[in-house]
């Protein structure tokens, strides 16, 4: 699986967009782009994933750049129980239910604050 | 909530004792992961089960072993623990196919004294 990296932190103001960036230059063409989040301590939560083209849930949106090697997690209206730590993971989906044995990086610690 | 159910929550035990964590995934999962959170190493995946085999292992020590039961619940048994084994331990489950994502539960908090 491709290595990611993501600003070890961020702010944002309770209200604005929070655009959580990623860097996967060497990602190869079979691998999706996951995000989870895991705020204090609780278990990670899905929040979104893409090969290819942008995606939007009710939760967030995920933005790919054409060429792949990048992509931002979006967060529309940012609130304060959206603090929490974001892990970007590049991952090949597999068959036969293989699609958590992930390689969690250290993330970016997201505060919103007041 | 993420449908898997993770027991107990906290757990205290000594030194060189034997503890037996659980979990029951998500209905219609076939796959269970068991990760380790310890402070100074992050998330770790320890080992994979897919409908009772296990299938992928990560750095799980020899002292760990994890099975998964007909039903699909899976329990990871930690014996001779040390008091680096305190962590939090989290189970997740997906189902099969292509692109899916995986269910965390909210974790069994190991402390070792």
């Amino acid at each position: 699986d491709a290595k990611t990296t993501q600003p070890p932190s961020m702010d944002c103001a309770e209200g604005r967009a929070a655009n959580l960036p990623c860097n996967h230059s060497t990602i190869s063409g079979n691998e999706y782009v996951y995000w989870y989040r895991q705020i204090h301590s609780q278990g990670p939560q899905y929040i979104i994933h893409g090969l290819k083209n942008n995606e939007t849930n009710e939760m967030a949106s995920l933005i790919i750049t054409e060429d792949r090697k990048s992509s931002t997690l979006i967060l529309p209206h940012a609130t304060l129980r959206d603090t929490a730590v974001y892990y970007c993971i590049a991952r090949r989906g597999y068959y036969g239910g293989s699609q958590g044995n992930l390689i969690f990086g250290k993330g970016t610690k997201l505060s919103v604050k007041p | 909530d993420s449908g898997v159910t993770q027991t107990p929550k906290h757990l205290i035990t000594a030194t060189g004792q034997r503890v037996t964590l659980r979990c029951s995934p998500r209905s219609g999962d076939l796959s269970v992961y068991w990760y380790q959170q310890s402070l100074d190493q992050g998330l770790q995946f320890l080992i994979q089960y897919y409908n009772g085999e296990e299938r992928a292992k990560g750095n799980i020590l020899e002292r760990f072993s994890a099975q998964q039961f007909p039903d699909l619940h899976s329990e990871l048994n930690l014996s001779s623990l040390e008091l680096g084994d305190s962590a939090l331990y989290f189970c997740a489950s997906s189902v099969q196919g292509m692109g899916t994502e995986a269910f965390f539960g909210q974790g069994t908090r190991l402390t070792v004294v």
